[in-house]
This record gives C-alpha cells, sequence and structure tokens, in this order.
C-alpha cells in the first residue's frame, strides 16, 4: 500500500494558467507538509498543517494556496503559474512535527512554460 | 540564523570503499532532532535515520552508520563498503524549534559509487 500518494507525477502547462496538485497519506499521521525543490535540489518546507490546522507558511507567494479537507489529505492549489515555479513538488507526512520522521510522497515534478 | 552545512557537493567513490558524508549544524536549542534522507537516482525520498541530542551513542544499521557529536554540532554518515546502488543524493536535516520545528534541510550531498 501506498503510503503517501501524489497526483500527478507530472504537470506541464503553460504561464499564467492554475493548477492542484493532490497529496493523501494513509498512515493515519497528524501533520503534512508541502515542499519545494529546486533544480538545484534545494529543498524547502512551504507548508505544514496539523489536524486541517495550519501550523507553518513560509515566505511563499500568495498564489500559492494550500488546503486540507481532513487530515489525511492535502492539496496545493497554484494560481497564475509563473516559470519560476517550474519544480519538483513533495507533500510529507509525519506524526509529531519536528520529533519524528516524514515521510514523503513521489513528488510532483511541475514544469511551466 | 539556524542552518545545516553540508560541505562536500559531490563524492566519487569506487565500489566497496568507505565514505563519509559531513553534517554540521547550527542551533540554540539543547534538545532536538535530525535526520538523513536519501534521494536516489529515481527521486523519491527516503528516510534513513532519526538521532535525538540526548543521546550521543553512536549507531549502525548494516553497513550504515552515524557519529553525532553535539559539542561540534556534527552529525556525520558513514557507508562502509560502498555499493552502486548507494548512489544518490544524502541530505542532512535538523529540526529547529524556532520554526516551529520544521526541518531544515541541507544542500545535499551528491555521492557516485562506481563499480
Amino acid at each position: 500500500d501506498t503510503a503517501v500518494s501524489q497526483t500527478p507525477k507530472y504537470l506541464v502547462t503553460q504561464m499564467g494558467n492554475d493548477k492542484s496538485i493532490k497529496c493523501e497519506q494513509n498512515l493515519g499521521h497528524d501533520t503534512m507538509y508541502w515542499y519545494k525543490q529546486d533544480s538545484k535540489k534545494f529543498l524547502k518546507i512551504m507548508f505544514s498543517y496539523n489536524n486541517k490546522e495550519l501550523i507553518i507558511n513560509e515566505t511563499v507567494p500568495n498564489r500559492f494556496s494550500p488546503k486540507s479537507p481532513d487530515k489525511a489529505h492535502l492539496n496545493l492549489h497554484i494560481n497564475s503559474l509563473e516559470l519560476g515555479d517550474s519544480a519538483v513538488y513533495f507533500c510529507a507526512s509525519s506524526q509529531v512535527q519536528g520529533r519524528d520522521e516524514q515521510y514523503f510522497g513521489p513528488g510532483t515534478r511541475l514544469t511551466v512554460t | 540564523a539556524q542552518k545545516v552545512t553540508q560541505a562536500q557537493t559531490e563524492i566519487s567513490v569506487v565500489e566497496k570503499e568507505d565514505v563519509t558524508l559531513d553534517c554540521v549544524y547550527e542551533t540554540r536549542d539543547t534538545t532536538y532532532y535530525l535526520f538523513w534522507y536519501k534521494q536516489p537516482p529515481s527521486g523519491e525520498l527516503v528516510f534513513l535515520i532519526r538521532r535525538n541530542s540526548f543521546d550521543e551513542q553512536n549507531e549502525i544499521s548494516g553497513r550504515y552508520s552515524w557519529n553525532f557529536q553535539k559539542s561540534t554540532s556534527s552529525f556525520n554518515f558513514t557507508i562502509t563498503a560502498s555499493q552502486v546502488v548507494d548512489s544518490a543524493v544524502y541530505f542532512c536535516a535538523p529540526a529547529v524549534s524556532g520554526g516551529y520545528n520544521k526541518l531544515i534541510f541541507g544542500a545535499g550531498t551528491r555521492l557516485a559509487v562506481h563499480p
């Protein structure tokens, strides 16, 4: 069984479009995250949610809006996509933020043309 | 600012060599957690180890071992008798309390193991 899943795996779109990435975890964890990995492999947290409540909101443009309908799901919606948004986006989950290991989804490679 | 440094950008070894990946971090916390992750060429992020700061015993798991030195804020990772399948980018990531215990990932060390 897949622990943390993301869809789609690849996303190619044009500048200005709006897109969403979905994430689901079946580990029963309370906390979920979104990370962005750039072309140099630098990995940075964007958001974290604990039981549907936003905990971390890094300095991410307002065009990025996470939504957590329940603690097993954390989706990422991006408005007005820009070239600089091209990256790999990882969803992750853990039980307690900062104490427990995080389990990552397979990643979504977003390419904005 | 609390940060983590993985000074080795790339390491290239021949199979069966031992290799150590360095990690040095800054933190104002007295207790904290540290993690290592592996990212193979396929792209997924794989959890390797979690260490809490109040346990300074070194840990060994098969060919992998970790040396934690709280006094020097280092958490180094050694692979013994490396194999081609160990080729990956390895990330060290301390959890920092000043940021709601978020993980701060180092820049990663790319390890290439050649046959």
